[in-house]
């Protein structure tokens, strides 16, 4: 089955700690994206990236990191220096960055992470 | 930068009732626009898009929407809801030439059986 997979469902961690959130897509995908839900706020973008051994920041990339040295892979990082961290993020990809075609994006279930 | 209003974050309905979700946007260029859905305990998910052509999309499980460019509006609508359809329901916007997303905030939609 292609698709996203984020590991794990839920986690929890100790404030000052940096946790590390997993994303695998199997879809042959270039493009990848990190994004924070929280209630009555929608999605907002942290980081995305293009292609392999690139990424931009996003809205709200404060506090986090990313790195994307497979184009299946794309973790993100949530530092001590993220200032509300607890949130569900969501993983998403797409085909391409820049198209003329309407590339939607392909989102994974999500790890909601509490941090106390 | 983009910004996409939904109104009524709370809409509370009975099954056979018709919904409708305002979803405007601020991008005064080419636009290609998108309604999400996402179902208690499931993946958020493509409910329908429009990039050109007819204004009217339909997509999956009866839902529908119009773009109306002079409104800068894309509004989701489906005649005859089911307890099914309890969801939140999310607008988003992509300006023309690459695939960043603008989300609106969300409409927390439930049905009552």
């Amino acid at each position: 089955d292609g698709g996203i997979t984020q590991s794990p469902k839920y986690l929890f961690r100790k404030e000052g700690q940096n946790v590390t959130l997993s994303c695998e897509q199997n879809l042959n995908h270039d493009a990848m994206y990190w994004y924070r839900q929280d209630p009555g706020q929608g999605l907002r973008l942290i980081y995305y990236s293009q292609i392999v051994n690139d990424f931009q920041k996003g809205d709200i990339a404060e506090g986090y990191s990313v790195s994307r040295e497979k184009k299946e892979s794309f973790p993100l990082t949530v530092t001590s220096a993220q200032k509300n961290p607890t949130a569900f993020y969501l993983c998403a990809s797409s085909p391409t960055w820049t198209s003329g075609r309407v590339d939607e994006q392909y989102f994974g279930p999500g790890t909601r992470l509490t941090v106390t | 930068a983009q910004s996409v209003s939904q109104h009524n974050h709370h809409v509370i309905l009975s099954e056979a009732a018709s919904l409708e979700l305002g979803c405007n946007y601020s991008y005064g260029g080419t636009v290609n626009l998108f309604w999400y859905v996402q179902y208690p305990g499931q993946h958020l998910q493509l409910l329908l898009k429009y990039f050109s052509g007819d204004p009217l999309v339909k997509g999956i499980k009866g839902f529908e929407a119009e773009f109306i460019k002079s409104k800068f509006s894309f509004n989701l609508r489906k005649p005859s809801v089911q307890w099914s359809d309890t969801a939140e329901y999310f607008c988003a916007v992509k300006s023309y030439g690459n695939n960043r997303l603008a989300f609106g905030k969300g409409n927390q939609v439930v049905v009552i059986p």
